[in-house]
């Protein structure tokens, strides 16, 4: 069975640095991965995804991720964040092409200081 | 184009009651998803639908919890006989039968249980 680590719970970074979220991976196959974004009380929106082919992704809100599957990770970075950037942080599995049924981690949190 | 709809965005029942959570996916999706978020966890998956049929339902309890999507109208999560340990956040989430690996989530429906 697939599944998720991330094992960072809470990060804080100061606005205007540099971000990386972690994120490991366990599954036997080619992993379809998945960034998603929830700010509070809200539902959660896909900033990235990878399926295949070049394992640096871009995505929305100027975030980009880099699939390494020696590492089995998919990290998330961002080169300079926004105090809007605040929100948790959910990496997710997917069992095939075409499959939503998602396998998230448990999340870190994002905290923003001036 | 409307998003994901559930209501209601609250619910609070008395244990040994019922909960219904309603679902409408984006327009043109044919595919309903339903996970489950713990309090400081991620999403767990329940139930995957296609209009009048369950395709997966690995991720729902044995008891007391149904799922369904009719041809005419949402899709309903129903929880019968609550307990404390259901109250969570349910959020529901749609994809279109040609875009492999988005969903589209809606903001969630958060159950107390009394």
């Amino acid at each position: 069975a697939q599944s998720v680590t991330q094992p960072d719970i809470h990060i804080t970074v100061s606005e205007g640095a540099s971000l990386e979220l972690r994120c490991n991976y366990s599954y036997g196959a080619t992993p379809y991965l998945f960034w998603y974004v929830q700010s509070p009380g809200q539902g959660l929106q896909l900033l990235l995804k990878y399926f295949s082919g070049d394992t640096l992704v871009q995505g929305i809100k100027g975030f980009e991720a880099e699939f390494k599957r020696s590492q089995s990770s998919f990290n998330l970075r961002k080169p300079s964040v926004h105090w809007s950037d605040a929100a948790e942080y959910f990496c997710a599995v997917a069992p095939g092409f075409g499959n939503e049924k998602l396998t998230f981690g448990t999340g870190t949190r994002l905290t923003i200081i001036p | 184009n409307a998003g994901v709809m559930q209501n209601p965005r609250h619910l609070v029942r008395r244990r040994g009651q019922e909960a219904r959570l309603r679902c409408s996916p984006m327009k043109g999706h044919s595919h309903v998803y339903w996970y489950r978020q713990l309090p400081e966890e991620g999403l767990k998956f329940m139930v995957y639908l296609q209009k009048e049929n369950i395709i997966d339902e690995s991720g729902m309890p044995k008891e007391r919890f149904s799922a369904e999507f009719p041809k005419e109208g949402p899709s309903i999560l129903r929880i019968q006989q609550v307990v404390r340990g259901d109250s969570a956040a349910y959020f529901c989430a749609s994809s279109p039968p040609w875009e492999a690996g988005e969903l589209f989530f809606g903001e969630g429906s958060r159950l107390t249980v009394l």
